[in-house]
């Protein structure tokens, strides 16, 4: 069955200090990976897409790892501000099937 | 450029009432897919369309339907809501004819609210 499963649940973090969220997913056959920011009440925002060949991908403070082969994925923040509170969602791309995302990491920035 | 625009921002309907709600994809953008966001199951996928045609739906009832016109503007309808239809709607569009191998763009959603 086609999944992604991101951890933590939720995390709360001092402003200025670095954290990492993770994805797995068991998505067969792979097309592409994204990482979307939404704040609350409003859409995602696409931040990172990365397809089977690429492992490493930045966008601003914002830097997205992938390990096809452990079917692994990392999104890390830098140096956190205030904005960077919402929910991070990673969304995985099937070659034969839809988009299948998983459920969140909610991140909340305190000064 | 202006964004995916969604309209209304906010309903409250009865249950058994119809709604429609409206989604106007990025100029040039011909591809549009709708999904639904809850608390508890995230986003899920309920159908794509790219030039009027459906392409690919979700595992959604028959009670949810769409449809895209000649402008690739989307409609989609619930039928005989109920409670559990209660969440956040969102589209989103893209320049080629499938979400799956290029980036989605988002509209700010739909909060529909089913009393």
């Amino acid at each position: 069955k086609n999944q992604v499963e991101q951890s933590p649940q939720s995390l709360i973090i001092l402003e200025g200090k670095n954290c990492t969220l993770q994805c797995n997913y068991t998505v067969s056959p792979f097309s592409n990976l994204r990482w979307y920011k939404q704040d609350t009440g409003r859409g995602p925002v696409s931040l990172t897409i990365m397809t089977f060949s690429e492992n490493t991908k930045s966008n601003g403070r914002y830097t997205a790892t992938l390990d096809a082969d452990t079917k692994q994925s990392s999104l890390h923040i830098t140096a956190s501000q205030l904005s960077d509170s919402a929910s991070y969602i990673c969304v995985v791309s099937a070659n034969t099937d839809k988009l299948i995302f998983g459920t969140g990491t909610r991140l909340q920035v305190f000064p | 450029k202006a964004g995916v625009t969604q309209t209304p921002r906010y309903l409250i309907k009865t249950r058994g009432q119809q709604v429609t709600l409206s989604c106007s994809p990025i100029s040039g953008h011909r591809s549009v897919s709708w999904y639904q966001q809850t608390p508890g199951q995230g986003l899920q996928f309920l159908f794509e369309y790219f030039s009027e045609t459906q392409r690919n739906k979700g595992n959604f009832p028959g009670r949810f339907s769409g449809r895209q016109f000649s402008n690739s503007r989307s409609e989609m309808n619930v039928s005989t809501l109920e409670l559990g239809d209660s969440a956040l709607y969102l589209c989103a569009s893209s320049p080629y004819n499938s979400q799956l191998n290029t980036e989605a763009f988002f509209g700010q959603g739909t909060r529909l609210t089913v009393v």
